[in-house]
């Protein structure tokens, strides 16, 4: 299982940017979202398409529906500069697949 | 607070071998799935193995098959990879994953992840 995502995103601090994950039939797949800062271990933001775990800002948001998934960070801080990976579970092959991630850079 | 600490690491020769450990604290280590997950240098995340929380139940990664063994001592809260027939595409920060309990996805804690340069 493939999943496709852009390999970096560019926003204006205070705007909203938008992060998209593709993979066949993802819609009826859960999606999980990684934040990783350069130096950083990865750390989760989103799971389950759109649950926050405790201590993320309610600025994080996630969306999951036909095609695409999104991973959506409204009012852009300079500190959520980070590679942002989406995750789902392989069912045929029986493991997790991460996408290829994506930089999200704060103008 | 919930801990993963990763060591084991360091330079190898093609061919040669490695044990990573992961030792966990702040979570009952017995209830949960552990993964492991390979970053190589400037590249994305790739999951490696995962085992069971009894130990018995494991799963690799096409490219591991037959050189990794993942294995758990829960009495000691760690988890372990032992490597051998490494490769230099096996360099890669390693991070070590507990999978959040009744899932077998969703990766909640990371180490700081253990450097393995061949």
């Amino acid at each position: 299982y493939v999943l496709t995502q852009p390999p970096s995103v560019s926003v204006a601090p205070g705007k909203a940017a938008s992060i998209f994950c593709g993979g066949n039939n993802i819609g009826l797949k859960s999606v999980h979202w990684y934040q990783q800062k350069p130096g950083q271990a990865p750390v989760l933001v989103i799971y389950y398409n759109s649950d926050r775990p405790s201590g993320i800002p309610e600025r994080f948001s996630g969306s999951n529906s036909g095609i695409m998934a999104a991973l959506t960070i409204s009012r852009v801080e300079a500190g959520d500069e980070a590679d942002y990976y989406c995750q789902v579970w392989d069912d045929n092959n029986d493991h997790p697949v991460f996408g290829g991630g994506t930089k999200l850079t704060v103008l | 607070e919930v801990q993963l600490v990763e060591s084991g690491g360091g330079l190898v020769q093609p061919g040669g071998s490695l044990r990573l450990s992961c030792t966990a604290s702040g979570f009952s280590f017995s209830n949960h799935w552990m993964n492991w997950v390979r970053q190589a240098p400037g590249k994305g995340l790739v999951w490696v193995s995962r085992i069971k929380s009894d130990g018995i139940t494991t799963n690799y990664a096409d490219s591991v098959k037959g050189r990794f063994t993942i294995s758990r001592d829960n009495a000691k809260s760690t988890v372990y990879l032992e490597m051998n027939s490494l490769r230099a595409e096996d360099t890669a920060i390693y991070y070590c994953a507990r999978i959040y309990s009744g899932t077998y996805s969703l990766m909640d804690f990371w180490g700081q992840g253990t450097l393995v340069t061949v």
